[in-house]
């Protein structure tokens, strides 16, 4: 079964870091892209980034680029996101998921997800 | 505001039929980029309930049912039960955004 368990999340002030972590099983992790989501308090989803099995390839939103860091370490089973500068506006539960097949460009599974809260 | 447009609210009766709509533009849905669906629980995350626009995951009743055409797409769901309460997303691929999501919405079973 896969598995997909995220850590790393709390409270933080602005301009402050934070580093998150996935922890993967169940699957190879290292043939499997992988992304994170975003979601704010009552808001809907945001995609956030996104990086490529090897870690090669990395895709950010406008809204963190500059700022977010996605890696992975395959040996680990782990992802990672790193996130600096933080503003008021990136509070949110953040979830990792996974790209289900080679070329599908959907979420599939996601895990339980961590709070990010960052006062001012 | 999200790329994608979904309307903010939908409600029916227990065993009445429903639908959700989800539009985009030539940069998405009208690229060709095919469009998926999920449903959100209260207070859990995110699960696929439609994928490739109308293919359903194992485990997904075929209650749940996925349509594309031109830039948009709609989730229907038939037979509708207290349990299908929860927020749905429309999710595809832009050429200029890369991964997008709908703003959501909120199915109410009366």
């Amino acid at each position: 079964e896969v598995q997909l368990v995220e850590s790393g999340g709390g409270l933080v002030q602005s301009g402050g870091s934070l580093r998150l972590s996935c922890a993967a099983s169940g699957f190879t992790f290292s043939t499997s892209a992988m992304h994170w989501v975003r979601q704010a308090p009552g808001k809907g989803l945001e995609w956030v980034s996104s990086v490529s099995g090897s870690g090669s390839s990395t895709y950010y939103a406008d809204s963190v680029k500059g700022r977010f860091t996605i890696s992975r370490d395959n040996s680990k089973y782990t992802l990672y996101l790193q996130m600096n500068s933080l503003r008021v506006e990136d509070t949110a539960v953040y979830y990792c998921a996974k790209r289900p097949t080679v070329t599908g460009n959907w979420f599939d599974p996601w895990g339980q997800g961590t709070l990010v809260t960052v006062s001012s | 505001q999200s790329v994608l447009t979904q309307p903010p609210s939908v409600s029916g009766a227990p065993g009445q039929r429903v639908t959700i709509s989800c539009t985009g533009t030539s940069s998405n849905i009208g690229a060709g980029y095919d469009v998926h669906w999920y449903q959100q629980l209260p207070g859990t995350a995110p699960k696929v309930l439609i994928y490739g626009n109308s293919n359903r995951p194992s485990g997904v009743p075929d209650r749940f049912s996925g349509s594309k055409s031109a830039t948009s797409a709609s989730l229907a769901i038939t037979g509708l039960q207290a349990e299908d309460e929860a927020h749905y997303y429309c999710q595809s691929y832009d050429n200029s955004l890369n991964w997008i999501f709908g703003g959501g919405t909120r199915l109410t079973v009366l």
